[in-house]
């Protein structure tokens, strides 16, 4: 059973840049969500996607968007990226929509913003 | 939404002691409540979750306990090693629908002394 899988591990942007994280789901598993991490804090809901289609999304702006594949793989892009979106971007997958399935985590991409 | 909280937020034990980490929640319909372990350049790990129609529930040196009157629920690892060291995250969600997401506390630094 392949895990979840995140590239970049890493990434350096500069202001107003836009970025584009890259997730691949757990085998089996149709629902994919992504969540920022910040330096000492727990990961934030950024949104979720299931059967390729948005099924929620938390407090972050517009600039933030993303996809699903008819494979279940999933993309993060951030325009205009600022200074506060410095941090551990992280993506689960689970299988089934909503928050009250087990999540199971990438290692993360870590973005830096100069 | 859902609001959750955890203390302490640092923990330190000797080597064979046992652990205890509490959370507390603030939206009585949330009925998931999963346990989280991540080390240092890893994604958040799943080690353990409850359903509100559980008390207790145990997986060798890791169990957790529920009380919904009270609205938190608890950690609890005995004969800790030193491989326990790492964040702990509980987190919550509400059943299935437009707000059921995990929220996240923010973390919990155990340290288990040899």
């Amino acid at each position: 059973e392949t895990g979840v899988t995140q590239s970049p591990t890493h990434l350096i942007k500069t202001r107003g840049q836009q970025v584009t994280l890259r997730c691949s789901s757990q085998s089996g598993h149709n629902t994919v969500s992504w969540y920022q991490q910040a330096l000492g804090q727990g990961p934030q809901f950024i949104f979720q996607y299931y059967r390729e289609e948005e099924n929620g999304r938390g407090n972050f702006p517009p600039r933030f968007s993303g996809l699903q594949f008819p494979n279940y793989s999933s993309e993060l892009n951030v325009n205009a990226l600022e200074l506060d979106d410095s941090a551990l971007y992280l993506c689960a997958s689970s299988l089934g929509k909503g928050g009250n399935q087990p999540q199971h985590f990438g290692d993360g991409t870590r973005l830096s913003i100069l | 939404g859902e609001n959750v909280e955890q203390h302490p937020s640092t923990l330190s034990v000797q080597e064979g002691d046992s652990a205890v980490i509490k959370c507390t929640y603030s939206d009585s319909a949330s009925n998931y409540f999963p346990w989280y372990k991540q080390e240092l350049g890893k994604g958040p790990q799943l080690i353990i979750d409850i359903r509100s129609n559980v008390g207790e529930k145990k997986d060798q040196r890791i169990a957790v306990t529920l009380n919904k009157t009270a609205k938190h629920f608890s950690l609890h690892i005995t004969e800790t090693q030193p491989e326990d060291s790492a964040v702990y995250f509980c987190a919550a969600s509400l059943p299935t629908g437009a707000n059921s997401k995990l929220t996240f506390g923010k973390g919990i630094t155990l340290s288990v002394r040899p």
